[in-house]
């Protein structure tokens, strides 16, 4: 079975500062790791995904690591925008079922302008 | 297009009776997911559908709850009877064939059992 964690429950950062937001996993069976956002009263949004065969992947202001020893994964985020505050979620993806996604906890991030 | 469309978007009910809730998924996605959101256990998959038929729902809580999706456009998850216990937000997902983890959610019920 595989357990996402996300031990910050939240994290402010200045505008236009670098956001970190972290996540562990406990079985490295299962591959693909993805993030989402959400915002109060909507569902989640797609953000960025990671295969273990990469180390890293970009998208714009957006990059996920993978660090498969330490079974870590990260979200930066520079330069950061108050638009960014929102919860973001660490999922996996992977095992037998297709699709079956396993969230983390969530972490509150908050840019300050 | 208009996105998952979920319906209610807010239901207050007593304990006991029983609920509906309704899902469009996105025209030609494939895949339809139900998933729970609550203070204690977090974001959760339900069950999950691929070309109406279910797949997975191993994570259905009990037999008080229960799914289907009579064709591609409309699905359903009804709660019965239902407990003050499952008040939480239950979100709708779909997802092309292909692109299953890259899942697009609806807005969301927030289900309240008094």
């Amino acid at each position: 079975d595989q357990q996402v964690k996300q031990n910050s429950p939240s994290l402010s950062v200045q505008e236009g500062r670098i956001s970190i937001l972290n996540c562990d996993y406990t079985n490295s069976m299962f591959d693909y790791f993805l993030w989402y956002k959400k915002y109060p009263a909507e569902g989640p949004t797609f953000l960025i995904s990671i295969s273990s065969i990469k180390d890293k992947n970009e998208d714009g202001r957006f990059t996920v690591f993978l660090n498969k020893s330490a079974k870590h994964l990260s979200l930066h985020i520079v330069p950061s925008q108050p638009g960014d505050s929102a919860v973001y979620f660490c999922a996996n993806a992977g095992g037998t079922s297709y699709g079956k996604l396993t969230f983390g906890q969530g972490t509150i991030l908050t840019v300050h302008p | 297009d208009a996105g998952v469309i979920q319906s209610p978007r807010h239901e207050v009910t007593e304990m006991g009776q029983e609920v509906t809730l309704r899902c469009k998924p996105i025209s030609g996605h494939d895949y339809l997911f139900w998933y729970r959101q609550t203070m204690m256990r977090g974001l959760e998959l339900l069950i999950y559908f691929n070309n109406n038929v279910p797949i997975d729902d191993s994570g259905m809580p009990e037999d008080r709850f229960s799914a289907k999706m009579p064709n591609a456009s409309f699905s359903t998850l009804k709660i019965q009877p239902s407990e003050p216990r499952d008040s939480a937000v239950y979100f709708c997902a779909s997802s092309p064939w292909g692109s299953y983890n890259e899942q697009f959610f609806g807005p969301g019920t927030r289900l309240t059992v008094l």
